[in-house]
């Protein structure tokens, strides 16, 4: 049972390329999300899905794209790097959230991304 | 806005002593109350989630207070160990949004 697996750890883009980052859960959770933390800055939510097929835009989702076609997995994709992209990005999973009850989210390792 | 502010920023103790950590949150109403710990480099880690009901919860020398009348929550670590050096996430859940909402953190260094 890996948790929640990010990948790459380290990523260094220049102004204007794409890439994806990567986020696989292996515990059959519905409910996953990407978050970018700044220095000074709470986490924020970039984007999150509530489950196969549903994705929906957080606080702070210009300038990335997400997918989920698998339960398994979340993609975030940058389309063209800038960068004030430059931050540390973590994809978190938990069961379905619901207002009465809670879960217990479980967050990656984090990927520290550089755009230069 | 609802906002979920932590104090101090930063706390430096000597191993062996106790600290609190606090958080201040704007939430209302909310679900439930959250501590993370956060190590240098890696990803933050639940210590306890707490509700509205809830007063007091413990996870080992850790134990999580909160006031929901005043809504303040404390983190108090007792007896501290050099593995407690990282950062401490207060996080509030957003009944109508289901969303978390974080606080900047407090950062704790304890020195031998």
């Amino acid at each position: 049972n890996a948790g929640v697996t990010q990948t790459p750890k380290f990523q260094v883009l220049k102004t204007g390329q794409s890439m994806t980052l990567q986020c696989a859960q292996d515990m059959n959770h519905e409910y996953m999300s990407w978050y970018r933390q700044d220095p000074g800055m709470g986490l924020r939510l970039i984007h999150y899905s509530v489950g196969a097929g549903i994705t929906d835009q957080g606080e702070v989702p210009n300038g990335y794209n997400v997918s989920r076609s698998t339960t398994e997995d979340f993609p975030l994709r940058l389309l063209s790097a800038a960068p004030s992209q430059t931050s540390v990005y973590f994809c978190a999973s938990s069961y379905r959230w619901d207002r009465v009850y809670f879960t217990e989210a479980f967050f990656g390792q984090g990927t520290r991304l550089t755009v230069v | 806005k609802n906002q979920v502010e932590q104090s101090p920023q930063s706390l430096i103790i000597l191993e062996g002593k106790n600290c609190t950590l606090q958080c201040n949150y704007t939430v209302s109403p909310f679900s439930n109350l959250r501590w993370y710990k956060q190590d240098t480099g890696r990803g933050p880690v639940s210590l306890t989630i707490m509700t509205f009901s809830e007063n007091t919860k413990s996870n080992g020398r850790y134990t999580a207070t909160l006031d929901a009348d005043t809504k303040q929550s404390s983190l108090h670590i007792t007896a501290s160990q050099l593995s407690d050096s990282a950062s401490y996430i207060c996080v509030v859940s957003d009944p109508y949004s289901d969303k978390l909402i974080f606080g900047t953190g407090t950062r704790l260094q304890v020195f031998p």
